[in-house]
C-alpha cells in the first residue's frame, strides 16, 4: 500500500482555540490535495481541497494552506469545537506515468478538543 | 449529494469462510471505486482501484485471488474476502469518484468492520 503504518500523532486543543494540523507530502508532482476528517468507526469525510495553483483556500471555519516549496500542507480550524475531535488525514493526488491518478494518504493526526 | 454506502457495516465470520462487502454510490455514478484497508490507529492503505466493466488494479502486496473485486455497474462495487483468516480482520473502506471527474474527490463509505474468528 501507499500509506505508512505509523501510530497517529495527537494534537490537544482547548475548546474555542484555533487548531493547526500539519502534513508533509511526498510527491513534488502532486497537484491536488484534500483534507479528510475521520471519526471513530466511520469512513473519512471530505473537509476541503486545494489545487496546486492556489496557496490558500477557505471554507466554513476551515482554511487550507499549501506551500509547494517545502511540500507542506496545513489545515486550520477556527474556534475548535468538541465535534471537531477526530483523526484528520491529508491526501495528495498526482498523475502517474500510465495516465491514471493516484492518491496517497498521510499518516493522520488525532485532534482532541479539551473542554 | 455524493453519498457512498457500504454493507454490511459489521461482519463476524468463522475462519475459512468468504465474506462479501458491497459499496454503492447512492446519488451519483462512479466510474472508479477504491478499496482501502485500515488498521487501528493507522492511515488508509489502498488495496485496489476498481473501474466499471474492467479488471481491478491491485496494489503491490495485495493478493488478487484473496481479495476479489467486482465493479458490475456504475453504482456498485463488491469486495469478497475469500477463505478469510483472523489476520484479515480489519476495517475495510471503499470510496468512489464521480463519473467524468477523472481526478475528482473521493467520497468514502462508512466502512465495514470484519472480524474473523
Amino acid at each position: 500500500g501507499e500509506s505508512v503504518g505509523l501510530h497517529l500523532p495527537t494534537l490537544s486543543v482547548q475548546e474555542g482555540d484555533n487548531s493547526i494540523i500539519n502534513c508533509a507530502y511526498s510527491n513534488s508532482a502532486s497537484d491536488y490535495f484534500i483534507w479528510y476528517k475521520q471519526e471513530s468507526g466511520k469512513g473519512p469525510q471530505f473537509i476541503i481541497d486545494i489545487r496546486s495553483n492556489m496557496d490558500k483556500r477557505q471554507g466554513q471555519r476551515v482554511t487550507v494552506l499549501l506551500n509547494k516549496t517545502v511540500k507542506h500542507l496545513s489545515l486550520q480550524i477556527a474556534a475548535t469545537q468538541p465535534g471537531d475531535s477526530a483523526v484528520y488525514f491529508c491526501a495528495e493526488n498526482y498523475r502517474t506515468t500510465s495516465g491514471t491518478y493516484k492518491y496517497i494518504f498521510g499518516t493522520g493526526t488525532r485532534l482532541k478538543v479539551l473542554a | 449529494g455524493a453519498v457512498v454506502s457500504q454493507h454490511p457495516s459489521w461482519v463476524i465470520c468463522k475462519s475459512g469462510t468468504s465474506v462479501k462487502i458491497e459499496c454503492r454510490s447512492l446519488d451519483f455514478q462512479a466510474t472508479t471505486m477504491f478499496w482501502y484497508r485500515q488498521f487501528p490507529k493507522q492511515s488508509l492503505m489502498l488495496m485496489a482501484t476498481s473501474n466499471e466493466g474492467s479488471k481491478a488494479t491491485y496494489e503491490q502486496g495485495v493478493e488478487k485471488d484473496k481479495f476479489l473485486i467486482n465493479h458490475a455497474s456504475l453504482t456498485l462495487s463488491t469486495l469478497t474476502v475469500t477463505s478469510a483468516h483472523p489476520e484479515d480482520s480489519s476495517f475495510y473502506i471503499c470510496s468512489a469518484s464521480r463519473m467524468g471527474h477523472q481526478r475528482g474527490t473521493q467520497y468514502f463509505g462508512p466502512g465495514t468492520r470484519l472480524l474473523v474468528l
